[in-house]
């Protein structure tokens, strides 16, 4: 199974800062990643796909990048709705794997 | 505008059985695959199973393989995941998701979710 690990954990951030997620897989997955944001109580949405590609209605400050093992999450202008958790997922093969997450909390 | 609802979620005592199922709408069903997706309380996501777009081929997480079954009825626009011999491991919340119709395998589409609570 592809192993996939986020980092970090956590973060802390202020209004307007720029913050950076990263992804690792275990094996090389081309571009077959994914994010998504979950807010507290709800189902997660999804964000970028196939690394880079926005989904549609998602902001633009949102972006993703990378290849291979490491991956890459953005958010150029973190707004107050954005201090949420998000998880990256591989869709590269059966079965699918999520990170663990990453918390993102306002300093 | 794709939606997804989920039902079926209850309390069951350890060894015992449910079935939740998953109503689409707003999409033509039979095109796309489907996944279930579960949350333990506090904890990340966990894909489960996976079905294509006319339930001939089926995928399982080895945590519930030979327990869980996925199933479709695609003239009811509906997804199921039978759950055999639960265990407390398995209380969480279930997610039905829709996959994103392309070569690699997202979930573009989300469920409000229903809990199952595994507990004697």
């Amino acid at each position: 199974d592809i192993q996939m690990t986020q980092s970090p954990s956590s973060v802390s951030a202020s209004v307007g800062d720029r913050v950076t997620i990263t992804c690792r897989a275990s094996q090389g997955i081309a571009s077959s990643l994914a994010w998504y944001q979950q807010k507290p109580g709800r189902a997660p949405q999804l964000l970028i796909y196939d690394a880079s590609n926005l989904q549609s209605g998602v902001p633009s400050r949102f972006s993703g990048s990378g290849s291979g093992t490491y991956f890459i999450l953005t958010i150029s202008s973190l707004q107050p709705e954005d201090f949420e958790t998000y998880y990256c997922q591989h869709g590269d093969s059966f079965p699918i794997t999520f990170g663990q997450g990453t918390r993102l909390e306002i300093k | 505008e794709a939606q997804l609802v989920e039902s079926g979620g209850d309390l069951v005592h350890p060894g015992g059985s449910l079935r939740l199922s998953c109503e689409a709408s707003g999409f033509p069903f039979s095109n796309f695959w489907m996944h279930w997706v579960r949350q333990a309380p506090g904890k990340g996501l966990v894909w489960v199973s996976r079905i294509n777009n006319d339930g001939s081929d089926r995928s399982y997480a080895d945590s519930v393989k030979g327990r869980f079954t996925i199933s479709r009825d695609n003239a009811k626009n509906t997804v199921y995941l039978q759950m055999n011999s639960l265990r407390a491991e398995d209380t969480a919340v279930y997610y039905c998701t829709r996959d994103n119709y392309g070569p690699h395998h997202y979930m573009d589409v989300w469920g409000k979710g229903t809990t199952v609570t595994v507990s004697s």
